[in-house]
């Protein structure tokens, strides 16, 4: 069974522009979620999206978005980029519906802003 | 207070020994509580969950939930080189939102 993917690996942007990362659950998963890790940090919850619909988001200001395809995969935009968003940015899928225990987390795309 | 404490580390073993990895928590309504594994620029990887209060065993790896005193352990048995890596602990009320720990850096030498 293969696992979650994430697209593309590095990602090197300049501030103010934007960035659009991917993400492909696991087969039969419908719940995605999205994390930043930044560099000594933990894992902070950014977004949730279940059956095509954004469920919740943690605490990031707007510029922070994405969406859920038809086939469940999801993009992540991040708008206006500052220097602080540079971070390893995860993707974790589950078929626990709501319930977020049990995720099985992508490989991550690292975002450097310059 | 932080929902999840968890020592940052690092934790420097030789081969063999048995590591002993803790977090404790303050939120009495969690539920599940996952131990991940996360090697240097991969992503989390899931090595067990448990239900409740208890005992899980998993190969080398034994998880242990002591909710009336709001702390769970990870125990590694025969560590080995490839153990090292940084060990997350989560918790999760049963609903959306999981909580990780920060991670505690494991070092196990040959």
């Amino acid at each position: 069974e293969a696992g979650v993917t994430q697209s593309p690996t590095h990602l090197i942007k300049t501030r103010g522009q934007q960035a659009t990362l991917r993400c492909s659950p696991i087969s039969g998963h419908t719940s995605v979620y999205w994390y930043q890790q930044a560099l000594g940090l933990g894992l902070q919850f950014l977004l949730w999206y279940d059956e095509g619909e954004e469920r919740n988001r943690g605490n990031f200001p707007p510029r922070f978005s994405g969406r859920q395809f038809p086939n469940y995969s999801s993009e992540l935009n991040v708008n206006a980029l500052e220097l602080e968003d540079s971070a390893l940015y995860l993707c974790a899928s589950t078929n626990r519906g709501p319930a977020s225990y049990e995720q099985y987390f992508g490989p991550g795309t690292r975002l450097t802003v310059t | 207070q932080k929902e999840v404490e968890q020592d940052p580390g690092p934790l420097s073993v030789p081969e063999g020994a048995i590591v002993s990895l803790n977090c404790t928590y303050s939120n009495s309504a969690f539920q599940y509580f996952m131990w991940y594994r996360q090697y240097s620029r991969k992503g989390p990887e899931l090595l067990m969950y448990t239900y409740s209060s208890g005992n899980k065993e998993d190969g080398r790896f034994t998880a242990q939930v002591d909710k009336s005193s709001k702390y769970i352990s990870l125990f590694i048995r025969d560590s080995q080189p490839s153990d090292s890596a940084t060990y997350l602990c989560a918790m999760n009320t049963g609903g959306f939102k999981t909580i990780f720990g920060a991670g505690t850096r494991l070092f196990v030498k040959a």
